[in-house]
């Protein structure tokens, strides 16, 4: 199943509500998380099982979808999310990412 | 606190090999599933490798398929990735991932360790 992130590239403002794309070319069944990856810096788990929240990460971020759908959602931008952004489907693969950038 | 430290990294010629090590604490190892994830400079993640807690079960991305061995020493708390017949294309910055309970993603990453494979 190939995961195609859109955009690749985003730019927003501070306070902003910023939403993010992941498409499988198949069904992906929920079996989806997703993954924030600062500059120089491991990845860290955002969101697992489509829409549930890690532990610890804030409130401002969620995830939704369904088949072939997935969002990832900051419901308010701030100068720390300033990141790439990975989805992860179970046992395939990673999307290419998309590039958050502060505008 | 969950770490993961992983060494052995370096720069290797191609077709030599080399051992990556990924030691682990804060949490009982041997209760988890383990991954290599790899990452080429400036761009995405790519899954090497899992092993399962007890090393039953362990599977290999077609990339490095015959190449790597993932292995684990659960009374070490150490996790190993046994590299071969090493290519230009496997230089990488190489994490180790702990599985999250439950589910099929990683919750817990080290802050990886480069290979480069260059003459």
């Amino acid at each position: 199943i190939q995961l195609t992130q859109s955009p690749s590239l985003l730019s927003a403002s501070v306070g902003d509500r910023v939403t993010l794309s992941c498409k499988g070319s198949q069904n992906i069944n929920n079996y989806l998380a997703w993954y924030q990856q600062k500059l120089g810096e491991a990845p860290k788990l955002l969101i697992y099982n489509t829409n549930s929240l890690q532990t610890g990460i804030p409130s401002r971020f969620s995830g939704s979808g369904s088949g072939t759908d997935y969002t990832l959602t900051i419901s308010s931008l701030q100068p720390e999310d300033v990141a790439t952004y990975f989805c992860y489907q179970y046992n395939n693969g990673f999307g290419s990412g998309t590039k958050l950038e502060i505008k | 606190e969950v770490q993961l430290v992983e060494s052995g990294g370096g720069l290797v010629q191609p077709g030599r090999s080399l051992k990556l090590s990924c030691v682990a604490s804060g949490f009982t190892f041997s209760n988890y599933g383990m991954n290599w994830i790899r990452q080429a400079p400036g761009k995405g993640l790519e899954w090497v490798a899992y092993i399962s807690s007890g090393s039953s079960y362990i599977y290999y991305a077609e990339t490095v398929k015959g190449r790597f061995t993932i292995s684990r020493d659960n009374a070490k708390n150490t996790l190993y990735l046994q590299m071969t017949s090493l290519r230009s294309e496997d230089t990488a910055l190489y994490y180790c991932a702990r599985e999250a309970p439950r589910t099929g993603c990683f919750d817990y990453w080290g802050q990886g360790v480069m290979v480069t494979v260059s003459s």
